[in-house]
C-alpha cells in the first residue's frame, strides 16, 4: 500500500528565517506529486505539481519553491518567510494526470 | 473550471442516511465530479468521483442528474467519524490535475 510522509509535522519560524518542508511517497513509483496550501480560514490552493524527477512547475506565485530530487521525495523551500506563509501545506499523489488525488496529513507552519 | 454550489451546512443524527447536494450549472463535458471530505487539521480524503454514470463504493453513492448540472453524495448509516467537510469539486480531464476547492459543506451529525 502507498503511504504519504510529510515532514515537520509542525513548525514556528520568524519572519525572514529559510524553510524547508518535505514530503515521501512510499510503496509507488513515479508519482505524479503536488503541493497545495491553505491559509488559516481560507480554501486549499494548489502551489506546485510535479510529474516526473527534476520537473517542478509552479501553479500560484507565493514567493516559495519546489523541487524533486528523487522520485520519492517532494521538497517545498524558501529563503525568507514572511508572514503570510502561516497556513496548512498538504503534500499529495496521483497515480496519473487524470486519476484521484491522495492527500498527506499536512504541516501546520506558524511565522511569527 | 466549473463552479460549483453547495450548502454552508448540513445536520444529521447518527445512522440517518445523508444526501449532500451539489450544484454545477456550467459543467462542460470533460469535468469530472471529484467529492473530497476534510476533517479540522488533517488533510482531505478522497471519497468518490464520476462523469456521467452514478458511481458508488465503501464509503458513498454519487448520484448525477442526466444533464450533469447537478449531483448528490449520498452517505449511508452517518457515523460520528462521517463528520468533516464535504468538498464537491469539478477537475477537467487533463492538465495539472489541479482541484480548487471552495468552502464545502460542513456536515454535523447528532449522537
Amino acid at each position: 500500500a502507498q503511504t504519504i510522509h510529510q515532514w515537520p509535522v509542525a513548525e514556528i519560524k520568524a519572519v525572514g528565517s529559510p524553510l524547508s518542508l518535505g514530503c515521501t511517497i512510499k510503496g509507488k513509483s513515479s508519482p505524479n506529486l503536488y503541493w497545495y496550501w491553505q491559509a488559516t480560514g481560507g480554501t486549499l490552493q494548489q502551489l506546485f505539481y510535479s510529474i516526473t524527477v527534476g520537473q517542478v512547475e509552479s501553479v500560484v506565485q507565493l514567493n516559495l519553491s519546489a523541487s524533486r530530487p528523487k522520485d520519492d521525495q517532494f521538497i517545498l523551500s524558501t529563503e525568507k518567510l514572511l508572514l503570510s506563509h502561516s497556513g496548512f501545506y498538504l503534500c499529495a499523489w496521483s497515480q496519473g494526470l487524470n486519476t484521484e488525488v491522495f492527500f498527506g496529513k499536512g504541516t501546520r507552519l506558524t511565522v511569527v | 473550471d466549473a463552479k460549483t454550489t453547495q450548502p454552508d451546512s448540513m445536520e444529521s443524527t447518527e445512522g440517518e442516511t445523508v444526501h449532500l447536494p451539489c450544484s454545477h450549472a456550467t459543467i462542460s463535458g470533460n469535468e469530472y465530479i471529484y467529492w473530497y471530505r476534510q476533517v479540522p487539521l488533517q488533510g482531505p480524503e478522497y471519497v468518490t468521483h464520476g462523469l456521467q454514470q452514478n458511481t458508488t463504493n465503501s464509503m458513498a453513492f454519487l448520484a448525477i442528474a442526466s444533464d450533469r448540472k447537478s449531483s448528490t453524495l449520498i452517505l449511508p448509516h452517518v457515523s460520528l467519524r462521517d463528520a468533516a467537510v464535504y468538498h464537491c469539486i469539478l477537475r477537467v480531464d487533463g492538465g495539472n490535475n489541479k482541484l480548487t476547492f471552495g468552502q464545502g459543506t460542513v456536515l454535523s451529525v447528532i449522537p
